[in-house]
């Protein structure tokens, strides 16, 4: 089993609607929760990071972790054309991490 | 944000020949540097983990030999690929994991990433 699951997609979406990105994984030690974009033919960028349970809000986008089921999510509200991009989660725990397969994500405006 | 310059960013080398990427973590200090491979579509794929001063640590089913990384400072590391052929043309990324910080949400960086076609 690995580590973190994330469906591949891709996942298509017109444009303003709300766009919900998930992992699984199997590791209950896992402290840090994070998400990257990576547009096409560029490396990842950090896009939010959240420690533990809980929720946190960053403009449009929402981190959400659900510890006791293993499931991340990542919100995206008012879709727009420019948030096409693959997006992966990722986990670390005692300085390992983890990285989805990544989710890839088309707005069609 | 912090910030990992990846160079070059694309490169065409003739099958035979030898190629080095470099990866360098402009504005803090990486002590752990990360190379990933990355085929269209696919996701990344981690080859080595290069640790400052230290050789890499290569994940199973990665040559060494091929694929040599040097992580010679807490700002630079630079993977060559040996002796390449057409079937190493890929997106090679490296990310860096900043020193500075106690809070490991936010340590792991990406480069932009370097184009390799080998014809």
């Amino acid at each position: 089993q690995k580590e973190v699951e994330q469906d591949p997609g891709p996942l298509s979406v017109p444009e303003g609607a709300i766009v919900s990105l998930n992992c699984t994984y199997s590791n209950s030690a896992f402290q840090y929760f994070m998400w990257y974009r990576q547009y096409s033919r560029k490396g990842p960028e950090l896009l939010m990071y959240t420690y533990s349970s809980g929720n946190k809000e960053d403009g449009r986008f929402t981190a959400q972790v659900d510890k006791s089921s293993k499931y991340i999510s990542l919100f995206i509200r008012d879709s727009q054309p420019s948030d096409s991009a693959t997006y992966l989660c990722a986990m670390s725990v005692h300085g390992q991490f983890y990285f989805g397969t990544g989710t890839s994500l088309t707005v069609i405006p | 944000g912090a910030v990992v310059s990846q160079h070059p960013s694309w490169v065409i080398c003739k099958s035979g020949t030898s190629v080095k990427i470099e990866c360098r973590s402009l504005d803090f200090q990486a002590t752990t540097m990360f190379w990933y491979r990355q085929f269209p579509k696919q996701s990344l794929m981690l080859m080595a983990t290069s640790n400052e001063g230290s050789k890499a640590t290569y994940e199973q089913g990665v040559e060494k030999d091929k694929f040599l990384i040097n992580h010679a400072s807490l700002t630079l590391s630079t993977l060559t690929v040996t002796s390449a052929h057409p079937e190493d043309s890929s997106f090679y990324i490296c990310s860096a994991r900043r020193a500075d910080t106690g809070n490991p949400g936010n340590t792991i960086y990406f480069g932009e990433g370097s184009w390799l076609t080998v014809v």
